[in-house]
Order: structure tokens, then C-alpha cells, then sequence
């Protein structure tokens, strides 16, 4: 199985910062990489497909980038909304698999 | 509008069965894959179950394979998670999620809790 591993575990930041998760795949994945924000008692939503595409409807403050192994999640000015925990996750191949997830929270 | 509504979570004794529905619609159902991924309390997400548009394609993680099943109807535009042997460790919230680019549409989850 792949496994995904994301860092940092948690970060805090302040409404406008610029923040950075990243997500480091066991095996090379090539631009098979999602990522997911999920708010307290809610169900994922989608935010990124093939790594850096965004799904419809996503603000563009929102970006993606990587290949291979190593992808990150950008957030350009943070929004009091984007407060939440986001997952990586790889659909290269089954079994699909999260990373273990990154808390934003406020600073 | 794509909606996908999850439903059939309840409490259940260990060894006991459930099964979970999922209802689609706002789009065409028969043309799109499905999984069903999973949220313990407090923990990360966990992928369960894939079913291909046709049902010619299924696959388990290996946690669940040989005690849950899934299967697809798409004259209902419904896909389903029949659970057997449950055990304390599969207690979670459980959604539907439609595969378009990765997952692009999650259900609302419906809680299964596993307890004696």
C-alpha cells in the first residue's frame, strides 16, 4: 500500500497569511494526488484533483502543485472559512489512501 | 445539482449486520464510480470500498474484505454497503463519494456505532 504522509500535523496562522502543507507519497504517484478540507462534524469537500486542478467552484486562493512523491497545498490569504483540516490522498492505485491530516487553526 | 445521500447507520451489536444506502442524483448515476470511505471518531479518513460504473470492478480495503459487500443498482441510481461480522473498530461515520476527478461529491455520512 502507498502510505502519505502530511507535515506539519497542525499550524497556526492568522486571517491573511499564506500557508503551506505538504504531503510526501512512500511511492511515486505521478499527479494522482486530491486534497480534501473537513470541517467540524461535516463531510470532506473537494478541493484539488491530478495535484493541482481545482474542482469547480473552488476559490482560487487554493493551489496545488507537485509530482511524483512530493505535493504541497498552498492557501494565499487565509480566509476565516479555510480554518478546517485538509488531507492529501493518492488514486494512483487501490487501496486509495489519506494522509493522516493538517489542523489550520487560528492563531 | 449533484446530491448524494447517505443513510442506514444505527447502533449494532458486535457480530451484527447493517446495511447502508446511498441515493444519487442530478446526474448520471450509471456513468460514474463510487466508493465508500470511512471517519472514526476523532480520526482520519479511511478508504473502504470502490465499485466501478458497471459493477464489473470491486475492491475492499483489506480490513473490511470478506465481511462487507458492495453493490450498485443503477435503475435506482443507488449504491450499497452491506456490513456482516461488525466489529467495535469499524464504529464511524461512513459516506458515499462519487469519483469524477478523485472524489469530487461526498454524502453526508451516516454513523455506524458497533457496541454491546
Amino acid at each position: 500500500d502507498i502510505q502519505m504522509t502530511q507535515s506539519p500535523s497542525s499550524l497556526s496562522a492568522s486571517v491573511g497569511d499564506s500557508v503551506t502543507i505538504t504531503c510526501r507519497a512512500s511511492q511515486g504517484i505521478s499527479s494522482w494526488l486530491a486534497w480534501y478540507q473537513q470541517k467540524p462534524e461535516k463531510a470532506p469537500k473537494s478541493l484539488i484533483y491530478a495535484a493541482s486542478s481545482l474542482q469547480s467552484g473552488v476559490p482560487s486562493r487554493f493551489s496545488g502543485s507537485g509530482s511524483g512523491t512530493d505535493f504541497t497545498l498552498t492557501i494565499s490569504s487565509l480566509q476565516p472559512e479555510d480554518f478546517a483540516t485538509y488531507y492529501c490522498q493518492q488514486y494512483n492505485s487501490y487501496p486509495w489512501t489519506f494522509g493522516q491530516g493538517t489542523k489550520v487553526e487560528i492563531k | 445539482e449533484v446530491q448524494v445521500v447517505d443513510s442506514g447507520g444505527d447502533l449494532v451489536q458486535p457480530g451484527g449486520s447493517l446495511r447502508l444506502s446511498c441515493a444519487a442524483s442530478g446526474y448520471t448515476f450509471s456513468s460514474y464510480d463510487m466508493n465508500w470511505v470511512r471517519q472514526a471518531p476523532g480520526k482520519g479518513l479511511e478508504w473502504v470500498s470502490f465499485i466501478s460504473r458497471s459493477s464489473s470492478t470491486i475492491y475492499y480495503a483489506d480490513s473490511v474484505k470478506g465481511r462487507f459487500t458492495i453493490s450498485r443498482d443503477n435503475a435506482r441510481n443507488s449504491v450499497y454497503l452491506q456490513m456482516n461480522s461488525l466489529r467495535a473498530e469499524d464504529t464511524a461515520v461512513y459516506y458515499c463519494a462519487r469519483v469524477g476527478s478523485a472524489i469530487d461529491y461526498w454524502g453526508q455520512g451516516t454513523l455506524v456505532t458497533v457496541s454491546s
